[in-house]
């Protein structure tokens, strides 16, 4: 039930792009995405309801494949200020609770 | 901007000690959430509340966790007794509509 993640982790120069994956084996309701730096709390980026939408945060962007059950975060152009454990988080149904997948760690290098 | 607060920040226990933290969430957020998240890991939900209603506390160590809403703002998570895995950071969250969720800063316990 728990959505997977990959890469695990990965690792970038400035200016580079990453692209995040997060599938579930079951019917979803709608993805949430966030970012936690280390020793803080995960702060809130995006979420994407079913309808295959598509949204963007600055250079941030992500997609919900609501028939493949997946969803991916697109970091364009990437900063310093980027680096940090990107979690999805997924609802299974409109009254579901939010179950997060273990983590993408990015790590943005000068 | 309004936030999530939490307290303590930090607490070191003993095993067998009881633990407390509160969280008060944002103003008008009728949903409150209390997570446990071990290090590198997901968060992982222990228990729900709609106002001062329990939703889901189907995850919740009913044996020794509780937890409270008494007024519908903020809220109560006990530990007794504290147990050496218990040792997690431990978030509130609160969210206006069950969608989006806003985190606190968290406490970070550890049972020695």
């Amino acid at each position: 039930q728990q959505p997977v993640q990959s890469p695990q982790a990965v690792i970038l120069r400035e200016g580079e792009d990453a692209v995040i994956n997060c599938s579930s084996s079951k019917a979803l309701y709608s993805v949430h995405w966030y970012r936690q730096k280390h020793g803080e709390a995960p702060v809130f980026l995006m979420i994407l309801l079913k309808g295959g939408e598509q949204k963007g945060h600055e250079k941030i962007s992500a997609s919900f494949n609501e028939k493949k059950q997946q969803s991916s975060l697109y970091l364009t152009a990437s900063q310093l200020s980027y680096s940090g454990t990107y979690f999805c988080g997924t609802v299974g149904g409109s009254q579901g609770n939010l179950i997060f997948g273990k983590g993408t760690k990015l790590s943005v290098k000068p | 901007e309004a936030e999530v607060a939490q307290s303590p920040r930090y607490k070191i226990t003993e095993k067998s000690q009881a633990v407390a933290f509160w969280c008060d969430p944002i103003s008008g957020h009728a949903t409150l959430y209390w997570y446990r998240q071990i290090l590198g890991q997901g968060p992982e939900l222990l228990v729900q509340f709609q106002d001062e209603s329990v939703v889901d506390d189907s995850q919740l160590p009913k044996d020794r966790f509780s937890a409270e809403r008494l007024k519908g703002v903020d809220s109560t998570l006990k530990i007794q007794p504290a147990e050496l895995g218990d040792s997690a950071m431990y978030l509130c969250a609160s969210s206006p509509q069950r969608r989006e969720q806003f985190f606190g800063p968290g406490t970070r316990l550890t049972v020695l």
